[in-house]
């Protein structure tokens, strides 16, 4: 079946430390792939998104691409701030839109 | 413009009681979705809606749950006789078509918690 698989966190970085955290995902056809994020106290906000193998999909200096060969869509930002902190989700879409998530990563960025 | 809402935002309840969690989604959008956030078993899809097609209900973990979209909008989740299992936030989602490459916005969720 379809899956998705994350680090397990939580990540502790220090203010302008380089983030990655590793995606990868199980799937029968093409599904679109996705990193949501939860700060905390708030809801759920998709973060980005890409829809086809290569496509590199960016938003507030985060970034993440779509590899088909190696079932992966790790998330990487060269500078986190603390304002970086909250729980990120990486998600797969499939038949009829419904998403399947990973267990999340907790990130905290200390100054 | 406005987003998706839910009420409540929490909900306390005895278990073997019966609830009912409300979702508005954002207008113009013809899917929407549940999902159930909790500590053991992460975020987890428990059913969507598309237009005026049957929705889709693989997901819902057991005949206690159920839901409907009235007009093509609004939606209400009931959960009967609450289990202690059922405490969970429960999320709503809408987006404008449900096809894998839209973007799912998500509700602030209400919590529901089982005594």
């Amino acid at each position: 079946g379809n899956s998705v698989t994350q680090m397990e966190g939580p990540v502790t970085l220090s203010e302008e430390a380089f983030l990655t955290i590793n995606c990868t995902y199980t799937a029968t056809g093409y599904p679109s792939l996705f990193w949501y994020v939860q700060y905390p106290g708030e809801g759920l906000q998709l973060l980005l998104k890409a829809t086809k193998a290569d496509d590199k999909g960016s938003n507030k200096g985060f970034e993440a691409t779509y590899r088909k060969e190696t079932t992966s869509f790790h998330l990487e930002k060269g500078s986190v701030q603390v304002s970086d902190s909250a729980v990120y989700f990486c998600a797969l879409s499939y038949q009829g839109g419904k998403l399947i998530f990973g267990q999340g990563t907790e990130l905290s960025v200390k100054p | 413009g406005a987003g998706v809402s839910q009420s409540p935002s929490n909900k306390v309840t005895e278990k073997g009681k019966d609830v009912e969690l409300r979702c508005d989604p954002i207008s113009g959008h013809t899917a929407l979705y549940w999902y159930r956030q909790s500590l053991g078993q992460g975020l987890e899809f428990l059913i969507y809606f598309q237009g005026n097609s049957a929705p889709d209900k693989s997901g819902l973990p057991s005949d206690r749950f159920s839901a409907e979209r009235t007009g093509g909008s609004v939606s209400t989740l009931t959960i009967q006789r609450t289990q202690q299992e059922d405490s969970a936030v429960y999320l709503c989602a809408s987006s404008l078509e449900d096809t894998r490459t839209d973007t799912q916005y998500f509700g602030p969720g209400t919590r529901l918690t089982v005594l």
